[in-house]
């Protein structure tokens, strides 16, 4: 079973225009970090959100903000004020435990957003 | 040079060839991590040092054969491979391997003819 699910290959939003992205994940640990990743065409992952699973309150970078929705194991990224530079891969990843102090991060498929001015 | 940097950022190899990725993170980080991306396939971890020792070997074939001889750099040493290990392998670091976020470098796009 997927453990990150992006159900959204590709969207669409006009510049100045919010859009969110949809991450699903799937976990029995109590404890897991949430973290969202940009890849520009030039292929560097850049982070931009992190949300831990017992955050109280959204977690919120400039334009970005995190729709931590726990009980249905969602975490959507928002971005604001869209711009043309936002164009790129959105990944979603979860750090969860792997036993003996270790941790795996996994990541989504990822969904392709492209800005049109 | 500040960052995660990765070299060659594109390698073309034979079946036969021996060849190593390099990476080396500016940031004073601990952990440092290899991923392979695929199309149309989610990034798939491949190995994780922290400080310098092995922690994560995701049951990846033996012709990738890391090293990390000190925290600052981390080797891909690469033979014998097939055209399917073609990718995107990424590099990244973090403050260790328990920390929130992590660095990734721009990636070697590896092609094996």
């Amino acid at each position: 079973a997927q453990k990150i699910t992006q159900t959204q290959p590709g969207m669409f939003v006009q510049e100045k225009e919010a859009v969110t992205l949809d991450c699903t994940y799937d976990t029995s640990d109590q404890s897991y970090g949430l973290f969202w990743y940009k890849q520009p065409s030039s292929g560097e992952m850049i982070f931009l959100i992190y949300q831990g699973s017992y955050d109280e309150q959204n977690a919120t970078e400039g334009r970005y903000s995190l729709n931590f929705q726990k009980a249905r194991k969602s975490a959507n990224l928002v971005i604001s004020a869209s711009q043309l530079g936002d164009s790129a891969m959105y990944f979603c990843a979860m750090r969860e435990g792997h036993g003996s102090g270790t941790y795996k991060y996994i990541f989504g498929t990822g969904t392709r957003l492209k800005v049109l001015a | 040079e500040t960052g995660v940097t990765q070299t060659p950022r594109h390698l073309v190899m034979g079946m036969t060839n021996k060849k190593s990725l390099k990476c080396e993170q500016h940031l004073g980080h601990n952990a440092m991590y290899w991923y392979k991306q695929s199309a149309k396939k989610p990034l798939e971890l491949m190995f994780v040092y922290n400080f310098k020792e092995q922690t994560e070997n995701n049951s990846v074939p033996s012709r990738f054969s890391p090293e990390c001889p000190n925290s600052s750099h981390l080797f891909l040493h690469l033979h014998t491979l097939q055209p399917e290990d073609s990718a995107l392998y990424l590099c990244a670091s973090s403050q260790d391997h328990t920390r929130y976020e992590q660095y990734f470098g721009p990636g070697t796009r590896l092609t094996v003819t």
